[in-house]
């Protein structure tokens, strides 16, 4: 059973657009949202991450969104380069806990 | 300094034979995670150490996987009589200890082919 459901599964955009990776989850007792970037045959790294104890988080180009009543984030790429082609995992835990569950990740292509 | 380590970075094996996929973490790490990706998934959580102990087996798939860790430091994920399933990338992290909000940070993973 998958705690966190993220959508969509790929997406294209244009360079200079804005990509929108969108993640749900059902677990009220996480509080703990990171965003995790993986480069094609390397390992994920942390991106950004967020606590419910805000609604938004902004790091450069890159913008995470949470409401927590939906229990939904989501991460925005402003202004998206070709180098930010990727794919993007969200995840969630408890702070305290060491378990962090993913997403199934979005394939982020952007076009020159 | 040195990242997460593994090795060896691809493994090509016969169905039935058994392989030893190795983690080093960064070091002072106390927490330790292994990961399994198949094609276009997500990160299948398999084991955590903490320490030398391993308090969280819930993600192997099954009794033909095992992981130890010794000296608090390198850990080995070892399949037994494997199976074409099981050609993945799998992927090691360490975090400081053993808190979600810390990093988790990853090496680049072993791609296991089983023919």
């Amino acid at each position: 059973q998958q705690q966190v459901k993220q959508s969509p599964q790929s997406l294209i955009v244009q360079k200079g657009g804005i990509s929108i990776i969108n993640c749900a989850y059902e677990n009220t007792a996480f509080d703990y949202f990171p965003w995790y970037q993986q480069f094609p045959g390397k390992g994920p790294a942390l991106l950004i991450a967020i606590r419910p104890d805000v609604s938004e988080k902004k790091e450069g180009r890159f913008t995470i969104s949470f409401n927590k009543s939906a229990k939904q984030f989501s991460l925005h790429i402003m202004d998206s380069q070709p180098g930010d082609s990727a794919t993007y995992f969200c995840a969630a835990s408890m702070y305290a806990d060491y378990k962090l569950s993913f997403g199934a990740g979005t394939t982020v292509t952007v076009r020159a | 300094g040195a990242g997460v380590s593994q090795s060896p970075s691809n493994k090509v094996t016969e169905k039935g034979k058994d392989v030893e996929l190795r983690c080093d973490p960064i070091s002072g790490h106390t927490a330790l995670y292994w990961y399994r990706q198949s094609l276009g998934q997500g990160l299948e959580f398999l084991i955590y150490f903490q320490g030398n102990s391993a308090p969280d087996k819930s993600g192997l798939p099954s009794d033909r996987f095992s992981a130890e860790r010794t000296g608090g430091s390198v850990s080995t994920l070892t399949i037994q009589r494997t199976q074409q399933e099981d050609s993945a990338v799998y992927l090691c992290a360490s975090s400081p200890q053993g808190q979600g909000a810390q990093p988790q940070h990853f090496g680049d993973g072993t791609r296991l082919s089983i023919l």
